[in-house]
């Protein structure tokens, strides 16, 4: 079984500062990756994920998420965040190939960027 | 436009009664989901169905119920016994690769 830690549950930053908001997994066996984002009362939008690869993934909108197998990790990242970022951020984990492809999901980060 | 639709947006259930949540999805997906938010509790699986007229349940079941007889559509009854209702209500499809795709969410309140 897998099961997923988001380690904070919110995250104040000054607009412009760099983010990290951390995720780390737990499994048995080879797993596919997310980040999802939430805006107030609205559905999940998939932000990033990872398959297999290159384990640097990227978004359109300047974020960043690095798979680390040793570490069980795989942390979002933002060089520089804007105003517009504020929001609640999911990480989820999948195991390829499995009978139900149900995603097992973090409990959340609410990144708050302040003026 | 592909996509998943929700239906209401905003719902209110008075004690006792029975409601239906809309979901349906254009994107050809076999696979349907339920989930239910509450404020620092992520996402919780209720119900998911991987193809037309088959359905498990999830984490959460109790008090729920659902139907799966098109591809396209996966309603979501919230009945009288689910004591704690109150809650945003997300429906999903997977795609390829274990993907899932949201739809824009029903919030429930019990009057």
């Amino acid at each position: 079984a897998q099961s997923v830690t988001q380690l904070d549950s919110q995250v104040p930053v000054f607009e412009e500062a760099p983010v990290e908001l951390r995720c780390n997994y737990s499994s048995s066996v080879s797993v596919y990756l997310f980040w999802y984002v939430q805006y107030p009362n609205q559905g999940l939008q998939l932000l990033l994920k990872y398959l297999s690869g290159s384990t640097l993934v990227e978004s359109i909108n300047g974020f960043e998420a690095e798979f680390n197998k040793s570490q069980t990790s795989f942390h979002l990242r933002k060089p520089s965040v804007h105003i517009s970022d504020t929001a609640e951020y999911f990480c989820a984990v999948s195991a390829p190939g499995g009978a139900t492809n149900k995603l097992i999901f973090g409990t959340g980060t609410l990144l708050a960027v302040q003026p | 436009d592909g996509g998943i639709t929700q239906s209401p947006k905003y719902l209110f259930r008075k004690e006792g009664q029975n409601v239906t949540l809309s979901c349906e999805q254009n994107l050809n997906h076999d696979a349907m989901y339920w989930y239910r938010q509450d404020p620092g509790q992520g996402l919780r699986l209720i119900y998911y169905s991987q193809i037309v007229n088959d359905f498990q349940k999830g984490d959460i079941a109790e008090g729920y119920s659902v139907s799966r007889e098109k591809k396209e559509s996966f309603p979501l009854t919230v009945t009288s016994a689910q004591k704690n209702p109150t809650a945003f209500y997300l429906c999903a499809s997977n795609g390829v690769t274990n993907t899932q795709y949201f739809g824009p969410g029903t919030r429930l309140t019990v009057l």
